[in-house]
């Protein structure tokens, strides 16, 4: 089975404009969750979509969105960049949703830089 | 806002030594999981345990969790080179949050 994929990779960009981060699950998983990782505050929890609908959000401003489409993969968009939103985003993937005591696979992460 | 507190933060000890990390919480947990993350990588998951487990065992790798502390422990034991690595716990809760602690930078020399 092939892993969670994530695209960009690596990402620049200035500060107020957007950005759409992609996330493909692994086949068959329909949770996918978001997390920024940064070093001042560590891993962060996003949001989780289960089956096309959001189930949590974390505590981010709402310039942070995501859906995910039928197929499972997720998209998280950010709009008007700040030096701040500089981090890792990394996703994960299960088959049920996150507290059910399934492990999460991450995928590798997009490094977003904001200039 | 993080839930899980590693510590030590960092942690330096020879190949073949063990290596103890420790994870602190808040609340009450459905589970706990441990992962490894090489340099700015994703994440990899090592190991979950449930709140009504005590220790489990995966290869070099035991962890034990103590729910009336809210405390669980990771140990590597025979560590590699290839250990070398930041671990993060997770915890699941019960109002279903899941929270990363800040991480032990663990790095083993050859």
């Amino acid at each position: 089975k092939a892993g969670v994929t994530q695209t960009p990779r690596y990402l620049i960009k200035t500060r107020g404009q957007q950005v759409t981060l992609s996330c493909s699950p692994i086949s068959g998983h329909r949770s996918v969750s978001w997390y920024q990782q940064t070093p001042g505050q560590g891993l962060q929890f996003l949001f989780e979509y289960f089956s096309e609908t959001q189930r949590n959000k974390g505590n981010f401003p709402g310039r942070f969105s995501g859906r995910q489409f039928s197929n499972s993969r997720s998209e998280m968009n950010v709009s008007t960049l700040e030096l701040g939103d500089s981090a890792l985003y990394l996703c994960a993937s299960s088959s049920i949703p996150r507290g059910g005591g399934e492990t999460q696979y991450f995928g590798p992460g997009t490094r977003l830089l904001v200039l | 806002s993080q839930q899980g507190e590693e510590d030590p933060q960092a942690l330096s000890i020879q190949e073949g030594e063990n290596a103890t990390m420790n994870c602190s919480y808040k609340t009450s947990i459905n589970n706990l999981q441990w992962y490894r993350q090489n340099s700015g990588r994703g994440l990899v998951h090592l190991i979950l345990i449930r709140s009504n487990e005590r220790e489990k065992h995966s290869g070099r790798l035991r962890v034990t969790l103590d729910t009336s502390k809210k405390s669980s422990s990771l140990l590597i034991t025979a560590s590699r080179a290839a250990d070398t690595a930041s671990y993060f716990c997770a915890t699941d809760a019960k109002n279903n949050d899941m929270r990363f602690g800040a991480g032990t930078r663990l790095t083993v020399k050859p």
